[in-house]
């Protein structure tokens, strides 16, 4: 099957600091990948959508100014949290679109483990 | 309203119980949907997908779509302790990339 990987898994920062997520599609070549956000005991929320080589696509209410999402490659997109606050903190979770193993949609979303963000 | 609603439980049942796990929707461009389990600090994995209406079946779980109450619900038989996760729902519409997700429901099931 398709493997999605995020690293780092867990990361503690301080207030005012950026932290770089990476999510690799390990297996596929994925020109389309999402990052999520999920708070405890809440849903995943769609934070912006990613294509290789273009500007992503930010949900309503995202600021793209603080979460920096690149796309440099097939198997890489990335999301730099700047000047990270502690309401930042939070389970951030990418997925790859792969685009061979759906039926009737254009692809298939497979998640990342997750990373979880605490700022301190 | 949010378009999808979800129970977020927990549910609590023994081995070997069937499991009703259960979401409504509101928007009706949803056209599919699906079923993901996400166990603790993990990203949730794909377990089902359903178009429109109908069930969908696969091993131990059956997926049900009933679009004329916006209803869908996932049945495990035999449920197991292995099964303890949560549980999310999501939807889409025809040509979009966005899921929208349930808030899930944790389940878990003791020997």
């Amino acid at each position: 099957g398709a493997v999605v990987s995020q690293h780092p898994s867990w990361v503690i920062c301080k207030s005012g600091t950026s932290v770089k997520i990476e999510c690799r599609s390990l297996d596929f070549q994925a020109t389309t990948m999402f990052w999520y956000r999920q708070f405890p005991k809440q849903s995943l929320m769609l934070m912006a959508t990613s294509n290789e080589g273009s500007k992503a696509t930010y949900e309503q209410g995202v600021e793209k100014d603080k979460f920096l999402i690149n796309h440099a490659s097939l198997t890489l997109s990335t999301l730099t949290v700047t000047s990270a606050h502690p309401e930042d903190s939070s389970f951030y979770i990418c997925s790859a679109a792969h685009p061979l193993l759906a039926e009737f949609v254009s692809y298939e979303q497979y998640f990342g483990p997750g990373t979880r963000l605490t700022v301190t | 309203q949010k378009e999808v609603e979800q129970d977020p439980g927990p549910l609590s049942v023994p081995e070997g119980a069937i499991v009703s796990l259960n979401c409504t929707y509101s928007n009706s461009a949803f056209q599919y949907f699906m079923w993901y389990r996400q166990y603790s600090r993990k990203g949730p994995e794909l377990l089902m997908y359903t178009y429109s209406s109908g069930n969908k079946e696969d091993g131990r779980f059956t997926a049900q779509v009933d679009k004329s109450s916006k209803y869908i619900s996932l049945f495990i038989r035999d449920s197991q302790p292995s099964d303890s996760a949560t549980y999310l729902c999501a939807s889409s519409s025809y040509n979009t990339d966005k899921l929208i997700f349930g808030t899930g429901t944790r389940l878990q099931v003791f020997p």
